[in-house]
């Protein structure tokens, strides 16, 4: 089976923090994803990598940047973490054409 | 952008019933998937239907596929407590997805 593993379940950090979130995937994946999920806004595409060290910006990459340095991980960065980006993010990952895994997610507070 | 949008958004059924849920997308697609989340878990994926399919089939699921419509449907058939979820259309091309907002079904025992 598939296995996406995300480090943390839940997170809290303070406004202005730097923040890392990791996503690791053993299935040799060559796309991953990082999504933010919100209520009632279901899930949204913050930015995606199809390669190492390829990266493209989904719908909503304001405020985020993505590092790919290997092909099983995917790191997502907050730069200056703002009490708005509180929410579930969820990593995933893809073979080519083909349906996408996910982590279990990691609930960020910014307080 | 969200290209889904699921029909209703909360659903709740006895234990046994059927649950219909709909899914209306706005372009041209090539495929539409159905994804299932449980409460505090990630995504896991369903079934997928091609553009050029009506129905698929899957265990107790069955999925309809209406282009001309812009639509499809997701029926659980003989529904279990471990049924109890959220319910996500996904539209795309090739790797980047978009979902709808989805639904979310209460079996009650």
């Amino acid at each position: 089976d598939v296995k996406v593993t995300q480090s943390s379940r839940y997170l809290v950090k303070r406004t202005g923090e730097k923040v890392f979130l990791e996503c690791v995937q053993d299935m040799d994946h060559e796309n991953m994803f990082w999504y933010r999920q919100d209520p009632g806004l279901g899930l949204r595409l913050i930015y995606f990598s199809y390669d190492v060290k390829m990266k493209e910006k989904g719908d909503i990459p304001e405020g985020y940047s993505v590092s790919r340095e290997k092909k099983e991980r995917f790191s997502l960065i907050l730069e200056s973490a703002s009490t708005n980006q509180t929410s579930m993010y969820l990593c995933a990952s893809s073979g080519l054409n083909q349906p996408q895994h996910f982590g279990d997610g990691t609930r960020l507070s910014i307080l | 952008s969200q290209q889904g949008e699921e029909d209703p958004q909360a659903l709740s059924i006895q234990e046994g019933e059927n649950a219909t849920m709909n899914c209306s997308y706005k372009t041209s697609i090539n495929n539409l998937q159905w994804y299932r989340q449980n409460s505090g878990r990630g995504l896991v994926h369903l079934i997928l239907i091609r553009s050029n399919e009506r129905e698929k089939h899957s265990g107790r699921l069955r999925v309809t596929l209406d282009t001309s419509k812009k639509s499809s449907s997701l029926l659980i058939t003989a529904s279990r407590a471990a049924d109890t979820a959220s319910y996500f259309c996904a539209t795309g091309i090739s790797y980047k997805l978009s979902f709808g907002a989805g639904t979310t079904v209460t079996v009650r025992a």
